[in-house]
């Protein structure tokens, strides 16, 4: 089975750009989250969906970042306009159901100049 | 609030050595559940183990042992006999029900644990 699939792998970009970063989930798994990871936070979950539907997105930063979830193989999270401080490596994780264990995207790093 | 606190930021051992992460966490929550993940230096994010807060039994996989204490709010992760392929960010993670906020899950990890283990 394929795990989470996460595109692009690396991203830069000029401050000011719009980034869109893309995720694909597991077959069958009815969470999706978007987690950012930096130096000085750590692993932040930044928003989650349940059945295409956002749950909580208490933790995406401001007004620039959007998710959305068109349907259930599809995912995208997205910065615009991207700043400096948004540099991180970020992460799709997807679950089958409540309280099981993550499965996590390969990240994507993306630098913001 | 709930929170996870890896004290240790890195820790550096030689192969062979037995070394023991920390991972202590807050919730005031009854049910809940503690995980530890590897992050190798290729960057992904491994699952190692799951537990319940009603499950205080010791767990052993391998090398691997996971010691909970619901007294100490503590679910430390111990490696015996290191070895460099051990050597990766470990962070723990507690995931707690929050039903005011229509039954949103929150899995909060801690900071992480370097792992540096030397030849």
């Amino acid at each position: 089975d394929a795990g989470v699939i996460q595109s692009p792998r690396h991203e830069v970009t000029e401050m000011g750009q719009e980034v869109t970063l893309r995720c694909k989930p597991i077959s069958g798994h009815d969470y999706l989250f978007w987690y950012r990871q930096t130096m000085m936070r750590g692993l932040e979950l930044l928003i989650y969906f349940n059945n295409n539907v956002p749950i909580d997105d208490s933790g995406m930063p401001e007004d620039r970042f959007s998710a959305k979830m068109p349907n259930a193989s599809f995912s995208t999270l997205k910065i615009q306009p991207s700043e400096p401080r948004d540099s991180a490596v970020y992460f799709c994780a997807s679950r089958p159901n409540k309280r099981e264990k993550l499965f996590f995207g390969s990240g994507t790093q993306l630098s913001v100049l | 609030a709930q929170k996870v606190t890896q004290a240790q930021t890195e820790i550096s051992v030689v192969e062979k050595e037995d070394v023991t992460l920390d991972c202590v966490y807050e919730t005031r929550d009854t049910t809940y559940y503690l995980f530890w993940y590897k992050q190798p230096p290729s960057g992904e994010l491994v699952f190692l183990i799951r537990r319940n807060s009603f499950d205080e039994q010791n767990e052993i996989s391998g090398r691997y042992s996971w010691n909970f204490q619901k007294s100490t709010s503590s679910f430390n992760f111990t490696i015996t006999a290191s070895q460099v392929v051990d050597s990766a960010v470990y962070f723990c993670a507690l995931s707690t029900f929050i039903p005011t906020q229509g039954g949103s899950e929150k899995l909060v990890f801690g900071k992480g644990t370097k792992l540096t283990v030397n030849p």
